[in-house]
């Protein structure tokens, strides 16, 4: 079975100020997606990363994955109250049985 | 509407009761997903189905029961349960296709066993 740790499990920061959420494995990814979840909701698709070294942006939000597609980071910028959720990491099992797992997740607090 | 919808949102039952948690999509996708959510534990894949005459276990089936009754609709089922299936329980869909697809989560069931 395939492992990913996610880390840090719990963080809690001001308004404004920046932060990383780390996931990796010891196995190779054939891609990997980052979800966010609120509350009573469902997690939601945030980014799908696929190539060794991509960095992608969503506004405040900057997807890396690893050179050797082992791990993946999210960084937030002055982050904002409405960053708060769970942030999820999860890879595929690649091939046509795909199926993904997931991380345990980062449950993010930001402060006003 | 919501595409991917559970119901019930919440439920609270005793020990040993039969239990449903239903799911229904309007997004077509071929492929349907249960997971179970709990702290500290990140999501776990229950059962999944890639079409309707397709089921499959994932990582924590026992317990557990499913049915593909049509594209759209993905039950799945504790025949007895027990208090250690108290959780948040997701269904989730996808398109198909060899990876990279995103997944489109419920709202969950929150499933309290007493």
């Amino acid at each position: 079975t395939q492992l990913l740790e996610q880390s840090p499990q719990f963080l809690s920061i001001q308004e404004g100020e920046n932060l990383t959420v780390y996931c990796n494995s010891s196995s190779v990814f054939s891609s990997l997606q980052w979800y966010r979840q609120e509350p009573g909701e469902g997690p939601v698709l945030l980014v799908t990363v696929v190539t060794g070294g991509e960095v992608k942006k969503l506004k405040r939000l900057t997807f890396q994955f690893g050179d050797a597609r082992k791990d993946s980071s999210l960084h937030i910028t002055a982050a904002q109250p409405g960053d708060t959720g769970l942030y999820l990491c999860a890879m595929d099992s690649g091939g046509s049985n795909y199926k993904l797992t997931f991380g345990k997740g980062t449950l993010l607090t930001v402060n006003p | 509407d919501a595409d991917v919808t559970q119901t019930p949102r919440n439920r609270i039952t005793k020990t040993g009761k039969r239990i449903m948690l239903e799911c229904s999509q309007t997004k077509g996708h071929d492929r349907m997903y249960w997971y179970r959510q709990d702290p500290g534990l990140g999501l776990r894949l229950i059962y999944y189905s890639f079409d309707v005459k397709d089921i499959n276990k994932g990582e924590i089936s026992d317990g557990y029961s499913v049915s593909r009754q049509a594209q759209a609709k993905f039950s799945l089922s504790l025949e007895s349960a027990i208090p250690n299936q108290t959780a948040l329980y997701f269904c989730a869909t996808s398109e198909p296709g060899f990876s990279n697809q995103p997944q489109h989560f419920g709202d969950g069931t929150r499933l309290s066993i007493l």
